[in-house]
């Protein structure tokens, strides 16, 4: 499997800021996605990060809110921007399409964001 | 269009008995189907999957799991339940030849309690 490391690994943020979050990958990888889990809740795609060019959001997650960065094959970013409280989630990366994996996605250990 | 349906959000088992997650799938394709494990304050692991290659599906930590087309279901069964088991249990599933990035589609969840 894939080793996928995300940074912060968790904040404490304050109302109406930003908060970038971190997701690299040990090797390349074809697809690497967002995904956001509320508490107690499950996980909803928020995006997928396309390298070199603009990420695919899904319904109801917008650019503003949710800029993500694909420089290259191995890292991605994901700002959430001008935070309110119900952004209080778990935020996950996750990698696909790594040789010999097929569709198989592999998850990092998800960045745990507190808004006050 | 896809979907997945986790009959219980909570199951509780004794140390030793066996465990059944339960989990019915609709997809207009041919599915890949997960399982996914949370273990608190951790990432989401892969437990297992199916891609249309033998239907019962051996996974990690005595874990498996049998497609069914008939019943539309892939349930999640343990012999022998650990107390290093209790956590929180997905069912994923994914439809093939979408033409789209590897889109999951999470259920809500499955809460697994082991007591002494």
């Amino acid at each position: 499997s894939a080793v996928i490391s995300q940074k912060p690994s968790r904040d404490i943020c304050q109302r109406g800021t930003s908060l970038t979050i971190q997701c690299q990958v040990d090797s390349q990888v074809t697809m690497m996605f967002w995904y956001r889990q509320q508490p107690g809740q499950s996980l909803t795609l928020i995006a997928t990060a396309n390298q070199g060019s603009e990420a695919t959001y899904e319904s109801g997650f917008v650019i503003d809110k949710f800029p993500i960065s694909r420089p290259n094959l191995t890292f991605s970013t994901l700002t959430v921007s001008n935070m309110s409280p119900e952004d209080s989630s778990i935020y996950l990366c996750s990698v696909g399409g790594r040789q010999g994996a097929g569709d198989t996605q592999y998850f990092g250990p998800g960045t745990r964001l507190t808004v006050l | 269009a896809q979907s997945v349906t986790q009959l219980d959000s909570h199951v509780s088992v004794s140390e030793g008995t066996p465990v059944l997650l339960r989990c019915n799938y609709s997809s207009s394709y041919s599915p890949s189907l997960f399982w996914y494990v949370q273990h608190p304050n951790k990432g989401l692991q892969l437990l297992l999957k199916y891609t249309s290659a033998a239907t019962l599906v051996k996974g990690i930590n005595g874990f498996e799991a049998e497609f069914k087309k008939s019943e539309t279901s892939f349930h999640l069964t343990k012999p022998s339940a650990h107390m290093s088991d209790a956590a929180e249990y997905f069912c994923v599933v994914r439809a093939k030849g979408t033409g789209t990035a590897s889109k999951l589609t999470f259920g809500t969840g499955t809460r697994l309690q082991v007591t002494l």
